[in-house]
């Protein structure tokens, strides 16, 4: 079946733009993950979204950091006044959530803030 | 707080060749741990899982890994490598009730000598 897809696939963007990364996780999964990947920092947990329950946004790095799920399948993870610290790989992952920890990770967003 | 560390950034090892790379975790109690791969341009794959039971687990293409709790250790190996295992391989731990939001290692840079 189709995987997490993730778009887009690139982003450009000067600083100081807001921007909107999209994420649509694994039919039927109810767990949605945002991670960053960049040079400096690794891999690194954003937030996490577990059915209605409400999200745990522990790994923002900033309150310019946002993210949203609608209807419980897509998410949208916005930047607002991007700076070039942003610059990153945005990865989405979704897992069935309950007893089941397996999340599958979508290609990634990579964004460059000029 | 949980962590991983993954004491080889690059390995080279030659086609046919064994391979074993090291992770190792901190963490308060039994750990969900898991390896990914991650080739060039591309999301993560997941390779296998522990979460419990058999502390020798089978993956994907081939790979094993082996939970130590007295070591602290889960290494993944494989007992002959192929050209086209060449890519970067993370170690994660994943929080045991709490979502299982993932703390990933630095990663180890595979190469592959033909």
């Amino acid at each position: 079946g189709a995987g997490v897809s993730q778009s887009p696939s690139n982003k450009v963007t000067e600083k100081g733009k807001d921007v909107e990364l999209r994420c649509d996780p694994i039919s039927g999964h109810t767990a949605l993950y945002w991670y960053r990947q960049s040079l400096g920092q690794g891999l690194e947990f954003l937030i996490y979204f577990q059915g209605n329950s409400a999200p745990d946004k522990s790994g923002l790095p900033s309150d310019r950091f946002s993210a949203e799920r609608t209807g419980g399948s897509v998410s949208t993870l916005t930047i607002q006044r991007t700076q070039q610290e942003d610059s990153a790989v945005y990865l989405c992952a979704s897992s069935l959530g309950g007893e089941s920890y397996e999340q599958y990770f979508g290609p990634g967003t990579r964004l460059t803030v000029t | 707080a949980q962590s991983v560390t993954q004491p080889d950034i690059h390995i080279t090892v030659s086609e046919g060749a064994s391979l074993e790379l090291r992770c190792n975790y901190s963490y308060g109690a039994t750990p969900y741990l898991f390896w990914y791969v991650q080739s060039p341009g591309q999301g993560l794959q997941l390779l296998l899982k522990y979460f419990s039971g058999d502390t020798l687990v089978q993956g994907i293409k081939g790979f094993e890994a082996e939970f130590k709790r007295s070591q602290s250790s889960f290494n993944l190996r494989k007992p002959s490598v192929h050209w086209s295992d060449a890519a970067e391989y993370f170690c994660a731990v994943g929080a045991t009730g709490g979502g299982n939001k993932l703390t990933f290692g630095t990663g180890t840079q595979l190469k592959v000598e033909l």
